[in-house]
């Protein structure tokens, strides 16, 4: 069925430093693959996003990675910073349907 | 451009009661789909409307009905309250097609 593992479920990081979120997706007709950030009291924001026929996308400090073959993809984030605490969603766009099935999400903590 | 507008932002309901949620897409947008959210489910989907048409459904109880207008604003019923379907319910409107879904700060419904 469709489905999307992410891990960790939370993630604690010192500030300046890289965090990384994973996941997994199953089934292989997905061809896009968003990430979300959600603050507290909002909707989901897209950061990031990225199409089966790309390995990997970077945007200023952020970057996704796509293995098409394993049916993973990670979120990578550099010089973290305190307004980078947020719950992280990956996400999964079943081909076909305009249905996104997303991940458990990241609650992310930057430590100052 | 203003963003997915939802209203209202907060309801509470009792159970047996019914409820409409709002909706009104990114201008020009013509697909919305609405995602139910709970901490122990997490973002799940509900159905997408395109043109006036629900085109996808997700696996929730017929007492989840939408509907969408000639101007692209959506609504979203739900009949019959349960305790169970206290949550954020969000919408996210797209141009269509495999393009990116920009989410509203949703609705939270608290059923008592």
């Amino acid at each position: 069925g469709e489905n999307v593992e992410q891990h960790p479920s939370t993630l604690s990081v010192q500030e300046g430093d890289s965090a990384v979120i994973k996941c997994t997706y199953s089934d292989s007709a997905s061809n896009y693959f968003p990430w979300y950030k959600q603050e507290l009291g909002k909707g989901p924001q897209l950061i990031i996003d990225i199409r089966s026929n790309v390995g990997e996308k970077k945007d200023q400090r952020i970057a996704v990675t796509l293995n098409k073959t394993a049916k993973h993809f990670s979120l990578h984030i550099t010089e973290t910073q305190p307004e980078d605490s947020a719950v992280y969603f990956c996400a999964a766009l079943i081909q076909g349907a305009q249905k996104l099935v997303f991940g458990q999400g990241t609650r992310l903590t930057i430590n100052p | 451009k203003a963003g997915v507008t939802q209203t209202p932002r907060y309801l509470i309901k009792t159970r047996g009661q019914q409820v409409t949620l709002s909706c009104s897409p990114i201008s020009g947008h013509r697909s919305v789909s609405w995602y139910q959210q709970t901490p122990g489910q997490g973002l799940q989907f509900l159905f997408e409307y395109f043109s006036e048409t629900q085109r996808n459904k997700g696996n929730f109880p017929g007492r989840f009905s939408g509907r969408q207008f000639s101007n692209s604003r959506s609504e979203m019923n739900v009949s019959t309250l349960e305790l169970g379907d206290s949550a954020l319910y969000l919408c996210a409107s797209s141009s269509g097609g495999q393009n990116i879904q920009y989410f509203g700060a949703g609705t939270r419904l608290s059923v008592l």
